[in-house]
């Protein structure tokens, strides 16, 4: 099993611009998320889905989009990147159903705008 | 809403001494605890977790953790430390109710090993 994998491992983009991160998993988990990182702020939720068709805001979703159209993929959508937006970006998947397994994460994306 | 504080931003121990790191949550439900780890450039590896039951909990590379409600934390030790555990660690709590289930995760501490 792959896990959880992210692409690209780096991307530097121009103010402005946009892009997309990729996130996929073959654990056929329902549950995925994604994370920012930041120096001193440990990880911040962006954005969620509890199954394909499903998604929701975390607690930091201003500047980005996600959508789920199959349980696979979760691609995280930057749509006028912004210095701030400058961060390690983490994807993460856990199974649904009943009980609670913790979240699995994938090596994640370093996004530097300038 | 759930929280989560790391007192300690940065620890510094010397290798073979024993490792205690503070977590403390703030959850209105029996909470859904974890611990990770960051190595530089990585991403996060789960060390242990505690849903129930007994309060003690065993991890990968020699980690332990103990869940005290009174106290509301859950911290880390391990009673020797190696050179490869320098890394960054996380506390995290989990939303146990509801479709949510997402993960609110502490500041972070810093741990060096010192030779």
């Amino acid at each position: 099993n792959a896990g959880v994998t992210q692409t690209p491992k780096f991307q530097v983009l121009k103010t402005g611009q946009s892009m997309t991160l990729q996130c996929a998993q073959d654990m056929n988990h329902e549950y995925m998320s994604w994370y920012r990182q930041d120096p001193g702020m440990g990880l911040r939720l962006i954005h969620y889905s509890v199954g394909a068709g499903i998604t929701d805001q975390g607690e930091v979703p201003n500047g980005y989009n996600v959508s789920r159209s199959t349980t696979e993929d979760f691609p995280l959508r930057l749509l006028s990147a912004a210095p701030s937006q400058t961060s390690v970006y983490f994807c993460a998947s856990s199974p649904g159903g009943r009980g609670y397994h913790g979240y699995t994460f994938g090596s994640g994306t370093r996004l530097t705008v300038v | 809403a759930q929280s989560v504080t790391q007192p300690d931003i940065h620890i510094t121990v010397s290798e073979g001494a024993s490792l205690e790191l503070r977590c403390n949550y703030s959850y209105g439900a029996t909470p859904y605890l974890f611990w990770y780890v960051q190595s530089p450039g990585q991403g996060l590896q789960l060390l242990l977790k505690y849903f129930s039951g007994d309060t003690l909990v065993q991890g990968i590379k020699g980690f332990e953790a103990e869940f005290k409600r009174s106290q509301s934390s859950f911290n880390l030790r391990k009673p020797s430390v190696h050179w490869s555990d320098a890394a960054e660690y996380f506390c995290a709590v989990g939303a146990s109710s509801g479709s949510a289930r997402q993960l609110t995760f502490g500041s972070g501490t810093q741990l060096t090993v010192l030779p």
